[in-house]
């Protein structure tokens, strides 16, 4: 069964405190993984897209990378406004139209 | 601005009623889709969309049905609302290379049914 699990539920930070955030998937081919950052009552925002292990992505304070198992979403000096939800989800090769989401990662960036 | 507006934001339905959820999109996207978003199980697809005419279901479309006639509008019908409807709703959209944009969510609508 194909499906997506993120950890830690909620994260508590520092303000210059660098972390990472997990997300482990099961997925019978996987066509790229994704990493979406919600903020309270809105909807997601797309950050990054990856395709396959080894790969890795950049966007100011935030690192994304991929192994054939799971992705890490690392967070360098964060700062208050990057407190937010972030989500992981995968599309698998044989439906292009069924993203499998993960349940996020609250993060909470304190100054 | 361009993207995906969804109507209403905020709605309250008593059991057995029914009502539609609005979608609709200015990017000429052919890709729609409507998840729910419970508290600790993520997004969860209902039904989707590669196109004008073209519907299909997702993982969680009991209870809910959709239609699509134009590229713009892709609506979600709540044929007789439960009280297990109470979730906040997101349509998406994204274009045939959606592997590299992923989706554009609209902001939401937060229904509770009483």
């Amino acid at each position: 069964e194909d499906q997506v699990t993120q950890s830690p539920e909620a994260l508590r930070l520092q303000e210059g405190e660098s972390s990472s955030l997990n997300c482990s998937y099961t997925v019978s081919g996987l066509r790229g993984l994704f990493w979406y950052r919600q903020d309270p009552g809105k909807g997601p925002e797309f950050l990054f897209t990856l395709y396959s292990a080894g790969e890795e992505k950049e966007k100011e304070r935030l690192k994304a990378t991929l192994t054939k198992k799971e992705s890490f979403l690392h967070i360098t000096a964060p700062k208050p406004e990057d407190s937010a939800t972030y989500l992981c989800a995968v599309l698998p090769t044989y439906n292009f139209n069924k993203f499998y989401f993960g349940s996020g990662t609250k993060l909470n960036v304190k100054p | 601005n361009a993207g995906v507006t969804q109507t209403p934001k905020f709605q309250v339905l008593k059991t057995g009623q029914s009502m539609t959820l609005q979608c609709a999109q200015d990017m000429n996207h052919e890709y729609m889709s409507w998840y729910r978003q419970d508290p600790g199980m993520g997004l969860r697809l209902i039904h989707y969309s590669v196109g004008a005419g073209i519907t299909d279901q997702g993982e969680v479309p009991n209870g809910y049905n959709v239609s699509r006639s134009t590229t713009e509008d892709f609506p979600l019908r709540l044929l007789s609302a439960a009280p297990s409807q109470t979730s906040v709703y997101f349509c998406a959209s994204s274009d045939r290379e959606q592997t590299n944009y992923g989706y554009t969510f609209g902001s939401g609508t937060r229904l509770t049914v009483v």
